[in-house]
């Protein structure tokens, strides 16, 4: 089955500054890539994804890239602001049982 | 529209006992799934299904864990009876369809269970 990798675990940045969060993953027939935004007390929330087809995808501060042949995509968030912090959590799906596959999660502190 | 919706939103019980999560997904979307979090981990699926018909149970603990979709709506999560290590946040998501194209899982809130 598919196994989704996520680093770092932790991450603070000022505010204003970037944060890019990485994940890799093994399965080479995976085609969905989805970016998870939780808070706490709440549910994970969709914030971007990303099909295989497709090598980057950009929303307003949020962005992801995906390398195919490396197996690995990354989120990138510009212009940080105290909102942001969270937890964010990629995810994989395997093509083989259309089951969804989640990192460990990295929790993001936007520093004032 | 409104979410997923989910209660009871916390539930604190002895081992041994019986405990029921419920929920209900957004209106017209056919695949409900139910996902454990352990605390500082990325949610784990538990059980699919589409409509009324569970199409992947593979990871859920069938000896003391149950779970049903009757008419295909609302869904219910049992466990019978709890163990300390059930301590967690469930977690209940749906969507249009499934697919590997990827379809969006909306997330409801959460049942955190405390198993004492």
């Amino acid at each position: 089955g598919e196994n989704v990798e996520q680093h770092p675990s932790t991450l603070s940045v000022q505010e204003g500054d970037s944060a890019v969060i990485k994940c890799t993953y093994s399965d080479s027939a995976s085609n969905y890539f989805p970016w998870y935004k939780q808070e706490l007390g709440k549910g994970p929330q969709l914030i971007i994804d990303i099909r295989s087809n497709v090598g980057e995808k950009k929303d307003q501060r949020i962005a992801v890239t995906l390398n195919k042949t490396a197996k690995h995509f990354s989120l990138h968030i510009t212009e940080t602001q105290p909102e942001d912090s969270a937890v964010y959590f990629c995810a994989a799906i395997d093509v083989g049982n259309e089951k969804l596959t989640f990192g460990t999660g990295t929790r993001l502190t936007i520093i004032p | 529209e409104a979410g997923v919706v989910q209660s009871p939103r916390y539930k604190i019980i002895e081992k041994k006992q019986p405990v029921a999560f419920w929920c209900n997904p957004i209106s017209g979307h056919n695949t409900l799934y139910w996902y454990l979090q352990n605390l500082g981990q990325g949610p784990e699926l538990l059980i699919r299904y589409e409509n009324e018909e569970a199409v992947d149970d593979s990871q859920l603990p069938k000896d003391r864990f149950s779970a049903e979709r009757l008419k295909g709506v609302d869904s219910t999560l049992k466990i019978q009876p709890a163990e300390l290590g059930d301590s967690a946040v469930y977690l209940c998501a749906s969507s249009r369809t499934s697919g590997g194209s990827g379809n969006e899982q909306f997330f409801g809130p959460g049942t955190r269970l405390t198993v004492l």
